[in-house]
């Protein structure tokens, strides 16, 4: 069982360009998130589904899209990369309905992202 | 809104020692969930423990239990028998019935041989 797969797991970016960070999830998680972690910091929400088709700002959304097209994939796009988007990202997912709120978050290993 | 705070940034402990990480919220609901999570030095976020808001007993995972204080809104995570395997941070997180889950930034912990 794979669980969370995140790719690349390095990438080192120019200031402008674009890129997508991939993540897909094999365990029929409804709930998929994005998370960033700075250096010595804990993990700020970047964005988040609740659904095929659904998505939602987190609380550091700016300079990020993304899209949940399927169950299974959840995409992170930067479209012109700057050098405070470096950082590590974690993709997670999880399942949740009301019966079931307490089941945590499975990451995946992360993407060390540098942009110079 | 929901915040988590850490308040020890740093923590070490002997081998075979126990150590107690702190963790507080701040919440107006009733009903919600608390984490504690593990990140080696590998960078994988595995998780250490689950707490029910509505159980009023402590969680209790192997060498890992917590105090689950609702009233002080207190989440701390003990570790007994401390192992060098231990060493990490280790991130307090939570969540309610809502969509999000809400992190604090950390305690590194340090098991000495």
């Amino acid at each position: 069982n794979a669980g969370v797969t995140q790719t690349p797991k390095f990438r080192i970016l120019k200031i402008g360009q674009s890129m997508t960070l991939q993540c897909t999830q094999d365990m029929n998680h409804n709930y998929m998130y994005w998370y960033r972690q700075d250096p010595g910091m804990g993990l700020k929400l970047i964005y988040y589904s609740v659904g095929a088709g659904i998505t939602d700002k987190g609380e550091v959304p700016n300079g990020y899209n993304v899209s949940r097209s399927t169950t299974e994939d959840f995409p992170l796009r930067l479209e012109l990369a700057a050098p405070s988007q470096t950082s590590v990202y974690f993709c997670a997912s999880s399942y949740r309905a009301e019966r079931y709120s307490n089941q945590p978050q499975h990451f995946g290993d992360g993407t060390r992202l540098s942009i110079l | 809104a929901q915040t988590v705070t850490q308040s020890q940034p740093e923590m070490s402990v002997q081998e075979a020692e126990t150590v107690t990480l702190s963790c507080t919220y701040d919440t107006s609901e009733n009903n919600y969930y608390l984490f504690w999570y593990k990140q080696p030095p590998s960078r994988q976020m595995i998780l250490v423990i689950r707490q029910e808001a509505y159980k009023q007993q402590n969680a209790t995972e192997n060498r890992f239990s917590v105090n689950f204080q609702k009233a002080a809104k207190s989440f701390s995570l003990k570790i007994s028998d401390s192992q060098l395997g231990d060493t990490a941070m280790y991130f307090c997180a939570f969540t309610n019935t809502g969509n999000q889950f809400y992190f604090g930034t950390g305690t590194s912990l340090t098991v000495i041989p």
